[in-house]
């Protein structure tokens, strides 16, 4: 059990440039969650994945961001057209089972700077 | 909709000493799932202690013991023998019972002093 993993842990663009984010879950994980978190905040709900299906999204989850988990492995964010209010930290978080008392782990997070 | 306040932006205590840190949330779920998550500097989330609804008896994980009123809607996290290591950001966390996202409160720094 090696954890959750992000690749990158920090990334720098320019504001309009297309980003994407990796997050490969602790293996055997069906369900993957992605959150937002700003300086001084606590983490912001965008999306879950069970298997490879999407079964949530918020409404912060605008139509700029899509996010993927083929194979309902590891899974991607991507950020569209980036603008300097997506800064913040992206959390990928998974959990195993059917219950909602089970743990989300989370990963290191990908820091993103949009300049 | 369910919110999640922590009062507290920062607390300080001595080394040894115990801390508790308050929590209250907003809900009109009967059954739902309460969660202490640490964030140490630049490091992943990590969690500290989970609290069911249904469940009376306050959770407990060596040095670390919740208060849950639910009447109240208060979670409150006791850390007892503080140690250098416990210096985070502790962050309250509620899930309900319909759906699988994690909502936040704005957190607690905790600072350890030597």
């Amino acid at each position: 059990d090696t954890g959750v993993s992000q690749d990158p842990r920090h990334k720098i663009t320019k504001r309009g440039q297309n980003v994407t984010f990796r997050c490969d879950p602790i293996s055997e994980h069906n369900r993957l969650y992605w959150y937002r978190q700003t300086l001084g905040q606590g983490p912001e709900f965008l999306t879950y994945f069970q298997n490879e299906a999407q079964l949530e999204k918020s409404r912060l989850l605008s139509d700029r961001f899509s996010a993927e988990r083929p194979k309902g492995s590891f899974s991607t964010l991507e950020i569209q057209r980036t603008e300097q209010g997506d800064s913040a930290m992206y959390l990928c978080a998974s959990s195993l089972g059917a219950e909602l008392r089970e743990t989300q782990y989370f990963g290191p997070g990908t820091r993103l700077l949009v300049l | 909709a369910q919110t999640v306040t922590q009062s507290q932006p920062e607390m300080s205590v001595q080394e040894a000493e115990t801390v508790t840190l308050s929590c209250t949330y907003d809900t009109s779920e009967s059954d739902y799932y309460l969660f202490w998550y640490k964030q140490p500097p630049s490091r992943q989330m990590i969690l500290v202690i989970r609290q069911e609804a249904y469940k009376q008896q306050n959770a407990t994980e060596n040095r670390f013991s919740v208060n849950f009123q639910k009447a109240a809607k208060s979670f409150s996290l006791k850390i007892s023998d503080s140690q250098l290591g416990d210096a985070a950001m502790y962050f309250c966390a509620y899930r309900g019972n319909s759906n699988y996202q994690l909502i936040w409160g704005a957190g607690t720094k905790l600072i350890i002093k030597p």
